[in-house]
């Protein structure tokens, strides 16, 4: 009940590309869906959160896909730099954030 | 610097010694949290604080484990008789209100040898 699952494990992207990370959850209290961007040796850092009230959110480059009756959301990754190369986490929370398993995401120029 | 800000960055210990990690949430921050994170893993919850209140333990933290949150400011997460498994990042997050944005320090890296 706990658990997110996370997919694909690894992802190579050609530069400009879109890169797509998807994520799936069973824990109906779910109600904040984080997306965390980590490099090696440093800790995650927020890249862009929804709530379940949206079906979309968009920040720049970046956006996240909510769907709420197949208990889904994804990352979406427009124009993927090589800057992107990083590992991605999704979490989802109610009142501490349990992450997936993570995505190594590699854009090649 | 108001970052979540974590000390030490690397700890090396021989297995059987104790360590303890401190952090320092983002100012006014009630919530702090602590994760552990193998290579190649997701973030594993290990406890969590609202103020100096400890409100959660994952059955992860035995009893080797113990965190501390006095007056609600700074953490410690001292590991007592650490054990090779113990190695690992150990990484602090503080927020805000429940279910708002969590920040993540930069961890410290444990090896026990």
């Amino acid at each position: 009940q706990q658990q997110v699952k996370q997919s694909p494990q690894s992802l190579i992207v050609q530069k400009g590309g879109i890169s797509i990370i998807n994520c799936a959850y069973e824990n109906t209290a779910f109600d904040y869906f984080p997306w965390y961007q980590q490099f090696p040796g440093k800790g995650p850092a927020l890249l862009i959160a929804i709530r379940p009230d949206v079906s979309e959110k968009k920040e720049g480059r970046f956006t996240i896909s909510f769907n709420k009756s197949a208990k889904q959301f994804s990352l979406h990754i427009m124009d993927s730099q090589p800057g992107d190369s990083a590992t991605y986490f999704c979490a989802a929370s109610t009142d501490k954030l349990i992450f997936g398993t993570g995505t190594r995401l590699q854009v090649f120029p | 610097d108001t970052g979540v800000s974590q000390n030490p960055r690397h700890k090396i210990t021989k297995r059987g010694q104790n360590v303890t990690f401190r952090c320092d949430p983002i100012s006014e921050h009630n919530r702090l949290y602590w994760y552990r994170q193998t290579l190649g893993q997701g973030p594993e919850f290990l406890t969590y604080f609202q103020n100096e209140a400890q409100l959660e333990k994952s059955r992860l933290l035995s009893d080797r484990f113990s965190a501390e949150r006095p007056k609600g400011s700074f953490s410690t997460l001292e590991i007592q008789r650490t054990e090779q498994g113990d190695s690992a990042m150990y990484l602090c997050a503080s927020g805000g209100h429940m279910n708002t944005e969590a920040f993540f320090g930069q961890g410290t890296r444990l090896t026990v040898v």
